[in-house]
């Protein structure tokens, strides 16, 4: 069974500072895709970044940066340059076997002026 | 473009009545899910669905039953609900794709239930 694990429960951030959310994961699949969400306070799940077990490169997106280490079986989340609108609940999925798309516990981060 | 709908957006429910949360996408994704996110433990896989005709269990499918009408609907059932029940409840759907191919889901925007 696959498994995600987001031990850090919250976070804060000072603006523009950048910000690192921990993401391990569990699974004997050779090829997996790994996520992360945001949900602000109003709930709606937003994508934000996507890296797959084959990928040569760490993926980018804009301030958001992934730190895949896959000997580790790690994904961390990073984001530069923290804003205000940052804060929200933050989200570490992988989809492996049977197209099952399985998320972690989340980490809160509460970006601080 | 409306992405992926759910209906209701809120419901309250007595103990041991039923419910049916209904779910659609119009994006012509095979792959779609059924979560409930409750305080502290993200979001929990209920049921989901490779692809029109097929089901499987997630993590936890007690007390839930799940209907692949057809490609575009995905819906869960509550028989009997219980408080254990109350939660906020999302849908999503993806393409299939291979694994290691992005395929990122979508979500509706959840249905608060309570159940009391």
């Amino acid at each position: 069974a696959q498994k995600i694990t987001q031990t850090q429960p919250g976070m804060f951030v000072q603006e523009k500072e950048a910000v690192t959310l921990d993401c391990t994961y569990d699974t004997s699949d050779p090829s997996y895709g790994l996520f992360w969400y945001k949900q602000p306070s109003s709930g709606e799940m937003i994508f934000l970044i996507y890296q797959g077990s084959y990928d040569q490169q760490n993926a980018t997106e804009g301030r958001y940066s992934l730190n895949f280490q896959k000997a580790r079986k790690s994904a961390n989340l990073v984001i530069s340059a923290s804003q205000l609108g940052d804060s929200a609940m933050y989200f570490c999925a992988m989809r492996g076997h049977d197209y099952k798309l399985s998320f972690g516990a989340g980490t809160t981060v509460t970006v601080r002026a | 473009n409306a992405g992926v709908t759910q209906t209701p957006k809120f419901q309250v429910l007595k103990t041991g009545q039923s419910m049916t949360l209904q779910c659609a996408q119009d994006m012509n994704h095979n792959s779609m899910y059924w979560y409930r996110q409750d305080p502290g433990m993200g979001l929990r896989l209920i049921y989901y669905s490779a692809s029109e005709g097929t089901t499987d269990k997630g993590e936890v499918p007690n007390g839930y039953n799940v209907s692949r009408l057809n490609k575009r609907e995905f819906s869960l059932r509550l028989e009997s609900a219980a408080p254990s029940q109350t939660s906020v409840y999302f849908c999503a759907s993806s393409e299939a794709g291979e694994r290691g191919r992005r395929t990122e889901a979508f979500f509706g925007q959840g249905t608060r239930l309570t159940v009391v």
